[in-house]
């Protein structure tokens, strides 16, 4: 099924612990994003990626690490993560091009305990 | 930066009566695109409605329909014949028409109560 998938879908995890939460899609979009979502503060963007071989700070990157060593993949990595990070992660993508739809994956619940 | 505000955290609504949904946005730009986001409790993201900011004409999907006010820097969703299923957080973003490398900028979301 062509789409975008994230991995895993929960995870609890030790403060001071390193992650990477996955992200791959079949859509061959060019542009790829992560979101973080909090109650409150809606979705805000921590890493982009206009193309592959190419990544772009959002507006909360602190803390996080992202590659885009193909099209297809665009993993998000916590060094080390805080109780800050607690958060629901969202990876989406979208073709190149003005008019075109951004399609999201469904979430990863990340819990820093 | 553009910014989009959502002032209502919560709302309700009777089932088929219809309900309105505020955005604002800041912005300097003329050229743009608006998005209504609808999350149910799965989390999956789901468009509903969009609407290019050179049209002048309102977007309508079905039961979902916008007030696109670019002088005000305004755009509502009208839900009409509300449905227990439309119970969800819904969240207004924004994106540049500036560059094909532009990102969303959402709203801090509006979570929908429909009531039976």
């Amino acid at each position: 099924i062509a789409g975008i998938t994230q991995a895993p879908t929960s995870q609890i995890l030790a403060a001071g612990r390193r992650m990477t939460l996955r992200c791959t899609q079949d859509m061959r979009h060019n542009a790829m994003y992560w979101y973080r979502q909090d109650l409150g503060l809606g979705l805000r963007l921590i890493h982009y990626s206009n193309t592959a071989g190419t990544t772009g700070k959002g507006e909360v990157p602190d803390g996080y690490s992202v590659s885009r060593a193909n099209t297809d993949d665009f993993p998000l990595t916590l060094a080390s993560a805080v109780p800050s990070q607690t958060s629901v992660y969202f990876c989406a993508s979208r073709r190149e091009g003005m008019n075109t739809e951004a399609f999201f994956g469904q979430g990863t619940r990340l819990t820093v305990v | 930066a553009q910014t989009v505000t959502q002032s209502q955290p919560e709302m309700s609504v009777q089932e088929a009566e219809t309900v309105t949904l505020s955005c604002t946005y800041d912005t300097s730009e003329s050229d743009y695109y608006l998005f209504w986001y609808k999350q149910p409790p799965s989390r999956q993201m789901i468009l509903v409605i969009r609407q290019e900011a050179y049209k002048q004409q309102n977007a309508t999907e079905n039961r979902f329909s916008v007030n696109f006010q670019k002088a005000a820097k305004s755009f509502s969703l009208k839900i009409s014949d509300s449905q227990l299923g439309d119970a969800a957080m819904y969240f207004c973003a924004y994106r540049s028409a500036v560059s094909s490398g532009s990102r969303l900028t959402f709203g801090e979301g509006t979570q929908l109560t429909v009531n039976p």
